[in-house]
């Protein structure tokens, strides 16, 4: 199956820095790749999907300036949390689209602590 | 804009005893992914429905799309410890955009031996 790849998989940082994660589709070229978060014990939220070459499209109430996303190449996406706070401490998943196939592939995400 | 809901949101069960969870859209859907997330792990791809009335298996479980494509199943007979974890159902409206998945919150599946 196909594999997508976060780095890094745990992050603690203090309140003030930026943090960037990294997600990479390993064995094909992803043309889509979205950007979840997650609080414990609650469903997976889209924050932003990333299209190659282009602007990411944000979700209604996710600031565009505090999560840049840049999608380089077909196999990288990154997501940075610019000024990270505690409460932006959470799961961040990533995911990918195969081609034209619907099924979006995950990677392991991310655990972000912000201090 | 597009809901997916889900319900049970905790399901608690002996093992050999079945389990179902369920998921409502408020919008036609044009197909419905099951995704299975194992606690401390990311979610992983089970299966997808496309077509109006849609059953598939696998293995103990049942995966149904109703008739309207607004609704889904998922059903596992006879659970076993492996099946622990939190079922998400994901769907893409009709008139949604590229690959877009809305996801439901989960139902957490706990299976005591």
């Amino acid at each position: 199956g196909a594999v997508v790849s976060q780095h890094p998989s745990r992050v603690i940082c203090k309140s003030g820095t930026s943090v960037k994660i990294e997600c990479r589709s390993l064995d094909f070229q992803a043309t889509t790749m979205f950007w979840y978060r997650q609080f414990p014990k609650q469903s997976l939220m889209l924050m932003a999907t990333s299209n190659e070459g282009s602007k990411a499209t944000y979700e209604q109430g996710v600031e565009k300036d505090k999560f840049l996303i840049n999608h380089a190449s077909l196999t990288l996406s990154t997501l940075t949390v610019t000024s990270a706070h505690p409460e932006d401490s959470s799961f961040y998943i990533c995911s990918a689209n195969r081609g034209s196939r619907e099924t979006q592939y995950f990677g392991p995400g991310t655990r972000l602590l912000v201090l | 804009g597009q809901q997916v809901m889900q319900i049970p949101q905790y399901q608690h069960v002996q093992e050999g005893e079945d389990f179902t969870t369920y998921c409502n859209s408020s919008t036609t859907l044009s197909n419905i992914q099951w995704y299975k997330q194992r606690p401390g792990g990311h979610p992983v791809f089970l299966i997808q429905l496309v077509k109006s009335g849609e059953v598939k298996k696998q293995k103990r479980l049942t995966f149904q799309f109703g008739e309207a494509k607004k609704n889904s199943s998922l059903h596992i007979t006879a659970t076993q410890t492996t099946d622990v974890g939190t079922y998400f159902c994901a769907g893409r409206d009709s008139g949604g955009s590229n690959y877009k998945l809305t996801f439901g919150k989960g139902t957490l599946l706990t299976v005591n031996p």
